[in-house]
């Protein structure tokens, strides 16, 4: 069964360095998002993007973070500047567009110190 | 913007007994509803959903009902077993493409 991947799947950092999330999803698939959980709470919606740009993004996805998808594969997340409140679970997803279900991949823990 | 409620925060069953979670959501231009099943260490992964246009899915010994008067949604599942014991978190969708609105989740014990 296909399925979205991510890497790493745990990254340490420091605060105010930059962190590049890297997640495929799933091949036939067109749209993309990220969503974060902070531990303990909720998952919380990031961004969406389609057709190489963003559809909709949430307070959250302020002006230190960005997406991108520099090939036909990758979708990545970048954080220009964290700062510690950015420790969370990264989840990518994406979806056909044919079908509603949002697959999700395993996520990446950032830690930032 | 859409606001999804969800409870109990935690719930512990005997094995082979019936759970049940409840959600309910603010948008009544939310149409799809989908449930998740996370472990630990692991992302969120589908485990049944329902379309505005149906009150009742069943999948095996899960089953999921909506009243999209009330805005409640209900998740049901019988015949507990261990393996079952995980964070469930219900959501809600505006359309197929559209960004998912999580609840807060439940953490089901199932006990033996």
């Amino acid at each position: 069964e296909p399925e979205v991947t991510q890497t790493p799947s745990h990254q340490v950092t420091q605060m105010g360095q930059e962190v590049i999330l890297r997640c495929v999803p799933i091949s036939n698939h067109l749209y993309f998002y990220w969503y974060r959980q902070i531990l303990g709470q909720k998952v919380e919606f990031l961004v969406s993007f389609y057709n190489n740009e963003i559809s909709e993004k949430s307070e959250i996805f302020d002006d230190q973070f960005s997406v991108e998808r520099p090939d036909g594969s990758n979708f990545t997340l970048k954080i220009r500047s964290t700062k510690l409140e950015d420790s969370a679970m990264y989840f990518c997803a994406s979806v056909s567009g044919l079908s509603y279900e949002q697959y999700f991949g395993p996520g990446t823990r950032l830690t930032v110190t | 913007g859409e606001n999804v409620e969800q409870h109990p925060s935690t719930l512990s069953v005997q094995e082979g007994d019936s759970a049940v979670i409840k959600c309910t959501y603010s948008d009544s231009a939310s149409n799809y509803f989908p449930w998740y099943k996370q472990e630990l260490g692991k992302g969120p992964q589908l485990i049944i959903d329902i379309r505005s246009n149906v009150g009742e899915k069943k999948d095996q010994r899960i089953a999921v009902t909506l009243n999209k008067t009330a805005k409640h949604f209900s998740l049901h599942i019988t015949e507990t077993q261990p393996e079952d014991s995980a964070v469930y978190f219900c959501a809600a969708s505006l359309n197929r493409d559209d960004k998912i609105i999580f609840g807060k989740g439940t953490r089901l014990h199932i006990l033996p």
